[in-house]
C-alpha cells in the first residue's frame, strides 16, 4: 500500500464547475496535509494546508480532513481552465520529509 | 525576488560524469530539502538541513549523492558518476518550521538529463 494515494486522473470538469480531488494515507500518526498546485514543467505550488478535522475555506478552495477515515480533500469552486494542472497531495507524517502522491491531474475545459 | 532559486535550471551530462547543484532557500527560513521528480511521479524525499546540520537522508540517497549546506545558507547537491537512472528534476524546497507545522516551498527545480 502506497503511503499517499491519489487517482491519477484525468479528472475533467467543465468551466464553473466544482472540482473534487481526494487523497487517503496510510500513516495514522500524519500530522499534517498539503495540496500543491504544478503545472506542466514547472515546480510544485503551494495551494492549502490543513492540520485539524474539518474544513478550511481559502477563496475557492476547501480543503476537507478526517483523520478518522485517513482521507484529505480539496475542492475547488467555479473552476477556470487556468486551474488545469496537476494536484498533489503531501502528508507530514510527524517526521521532516513529506510524503507526496503521484497527483491528479486536472483540465477544465471552457 | 524572495522566493527559493536553484542554479542551474538545466543540465546535460553525460554518464559518469559529476554535477552539482545550488539552492538558495527564502532568507528567513531555516530549514532547506531536497527532492527528486520524475514523470508522473511526485517528489521523492532525498535530504534535509536544518541550519547547517543535516539531519536526515533517505535511504533512496545512495553513496554517490552528497549535499552540504554550509553556514547553514545556500545549499549543494551533487552527484558523482552519474548514471541515466539519475535522470529527474531536482527539487529544493524550505520552510521555517516549529513543531509540527512545516509548510514548504518549492524552488523552481534543476532538471538533469543524464545521456
Amino acid at each position: 500500500q502506497k503511503e499517499v494515494e491519489q487517482n491519477s486522473g484525468p479528472l475533467s470538469v467543465p468551466e464553473g464547475a466544482i472540482a473534487s480531488l481526494n487523497c487517503t494515507y496510510s500513516d495514522r500518526g500524519s500530522q499534517s496535509f498539503f495540496w500543491y498546485r504544478q503545472y506542466s514543467g514547472k515546480s510544485p505550488e503551494l495551494i492549502m494546508f490543513i492540520y485539524s478535522n474539518g474544513d478550511k475555506e481559502d477563496g475557492r478552495f476547501t480543503a476537507q480532513l478526517n483523520k478518522a477515515s485517513q482521507y484529505v480533500s480539496l475542492l475547488i469552486r467555479d473552476s477556470q481552465p487556468s486551474d488545469s494542472a496537476t494536484y498533489l497531495c503531501a502528508v507530514n507524517q510527524g517526521r521532516e520529509d513529506m510524503r507526496f502522491g503521484a497527483g491528479t491531474r486536472l483540465t477544465v475545459k471552457p | 525576488d524572495t522566493g527559493v532559486s536553484q542554479d542551474p535550471r538545466h543540465k546535460i551530462t553525460k554518464r559518469g560524469q559529476n554535477v552539482t547543484f545550488r539552492c538558495d532557500p527564502i532568507s528567513e527560513h531555516n530549514r532547506l530539502y531536497w527532492y527528486r521528480q520524475t514523470l508522473g511521479q511526485g517528489p521523492e524525499f532525498l535530504t534535509y538541513f536544518q541550519n547547517e546540520a543535516q539531519l536526515e537522508k533517505s535511504r533512496l540517497l545512495s553513496d554517490r549523492f552528497s549535499a552540504e549546506r554550509p553556514k547553514g545558507s545556500f545549499s549543494t547537491l551533487e552527484i558523482q558518476r552519474t548514471e541515466q537512472g539519475d535522470s529527474a528534476m531536482y527539487l529544493c524546497a524550505s520552510s521555517f518550521a516549529e513543531g509540527s507545522y512545516n509548510e514548504q516551498f518549492f524552488g523552481p527545480g534543476t532538471r538533469l538529463t543524464v545521456l
